[in-house]
């Protein structure tokens, strides 16, 4: 079955610190390819998506680009802020199941 | 921005009683609804999938009188964990699918049940 695996926090860096969260998928066909993000005491909310192969979505500074050479879709920031400090989940939708697969989610917390 | 509302945020009940949640779309109508359960760092697990006016969808695994769900409008889902035991202690999420022509999803903030 469908499954997504990510790296395993927490992370912790320093403010304009390069972040990187590492992300691989397993799904059957083409899936959409998605990154939420809950800020503490918030709900999940959607940051950024790719549909298909070699797209990037980018939203607030953070980017990811859909490999799906390396099943892959990694997410990246130049310059984190304290603001950033948040759980970040990948996803993906198969297009036959129609749901959403969430990895188990990573910690990232920023220091001043 | 859309807001989908859950409450309560955190609940801790004894073993044997039922606990009821509830999730809100506030500006938007939800023809559907998922729930998911997370244990500590692992991934959201889907639980199940409901439509409004419509019997719910349970993934496989899922005991279907034990999580018991509602849809009853295109507003509002339940989730009742009927007769709690100390393993169902975990944090449960919903979600809305916005019922217009963007589809888009939206979580609730989610529910810390602790089972005494």
């Amino acid at each position: 079955g469908d499954s997504v695996t990510q790296m395993e926090g927490p992370v912790t860096l320093s403010e304009e610190a390069f972040l990187t969260i590492n992300c691989t998928y397993t799904a059957t066909g083409y899936p959409s390819l998605f990154w939420y993000v809950q800020y503490p005491g918030e709900g999940l909310q959607l940051l950024l998506k790719a549909t298909k192969a070699d797209d990037k979505g980018s939203n607030k500074g953070f980017e990811a680009t859909y490999r799906k050479e390396t099943t892959s879709f990694h997410l990246e920031k130049g310059s984190v802020q304290v603001s950033d400090s948040a759980v970040y989940f990948c996803a993906l939708n198969s297009p036959a199941g129609n749901k959403l697969t969430f990895g188990g989610g990573t910690r990232v917390l920023v220091k001043p | 921005g859309a807001v989908v509302s859950q409450h309560p945020s955190r609940v801790i009940c004894k073993s044997g009683t039922s606990v009821k949640i509830e999730c809100r779309s506030l500006d938007f109508q939800a023809t559907t609804m998922f729930w998911y359960r997370q244990f500590p760092k692992q991934s959201l697990m889907l639980m199940a999938t409901s439509n409004e006016g419509s019997k719910a969808t349970y993934e496989q695994g899922v005991e279907k009188d034990k999580f018991l769900i509602n849809h009853a409008s295109l507003t509002l889902s339940t989730l009742t964990v009927t007769s709690a035991h100390p393993e169902d202690s975990s944090f449960y999420i919903c979600s809305a699918r916005d019922g217009t022509a963007s589809e888009k999803l939206f979580f609730g903030s989610g529910t810390q049940l602790s089972v005494l």
